[in-house]
């Protein structure tokens, strides 16, 4: 089955430096690669996906890179501010269509002022 | 769409107690997910559906825990009889299709087993 890990667990940052987390897996079939934000008290909501067929994709300060043959694909957080301190989880979909999906465990950043 | 319904938001019960958590996710989205989340063990996918049909509950904790869905617009989650470690937010969630499109999570029931 599909082994996620995530890190770093926590990440201070000072405001406006850059965050990086990274997620790995361990099935390589896997084409649908989401990052998702969970602020305090809140529900996880997607931020940002990248599908196989590209290596890396950006919206405004968030990108997402992925590399299949070494199996990580990374979230990328630039100019970071106040708002963007949260949970953040990585999802790799499993090899098989019908095996379950596994959550990394979450990295919790902080940004600091 | 008001997106993915779950209710109570909050459940405060006795150990012993039956509990039965509810959910209502986006129309047309053809699975559906049940996570339960402690800071101990982070987000744990407990059951999913496919077409109303589960697919994998191997994550239920065990046989007090049990999901139904008897339509493609609703869900229960069942806990009986209750107990103080099953004190946590359990998320619903869906999407179009299992592994390959965003997951639309509900807000979450906060349950408490005194």
């Amino acid at each position: 089955g599909e082994n996620v890990e995530q890190h770093p667990s926590t990440l201070s940052v000072q405001e406006g430096d850059s965050a990086v987390i990274k997620c790995t897996y361990s099935d390589s079939a896997s084409n649908y690669f989401p990052w998702y934000k969970q602020e305090l008290g809140k529900r996880p909501q997607l931020i940002i996906d990248i599908r196989s067929n590209v290596g890396e994709k950006k919206d405004q300060r968030i990108a997402v890179t992925l590399n299949k043959t070494a199996k990580h694909f990374s979230l990328h957080i630039t100019e970071t501010q106040p708002e963007d301190s949260a949970v953040y989880f990585c999802a790799p979909p499993p090899m098989n269509r019908d095996d379950k999906i596994i959550f990394g465990k979450g990295t919790r950043l902080h940004i600091l002022p | 769409d008001a997106g993915v319904i779950q209710s109570p938001r909050h459940e405060v019960t006795e150990m012993g107690q039956e509990v039965t958590l509810r959910c209502k996710p986006i129309s047309g989205h053809n699975s559906l997910f049940w996570y339960r989340q402690t800071m101990m063990r982070g987000l744990e996918l407990l059951i999913y559906f496919n077409n109303n049909v589960p697919i994998d509950d191997s994550g239920m904790p065990e046989d007090r825990f049990s999901a139904k869905m008897p339509n493609a617009s609703f869900s229960t989650l069942k806990i009986q009889p209750s107990e103080p470690r099953d004190s946590a937010v359990y998320f619903c969630a869906s999407s179009f299709g299992q592994g390959l499109y965003e997951q639309y999570f509900g807000p979450g029931t906060r349950l408490t087993v005194t």
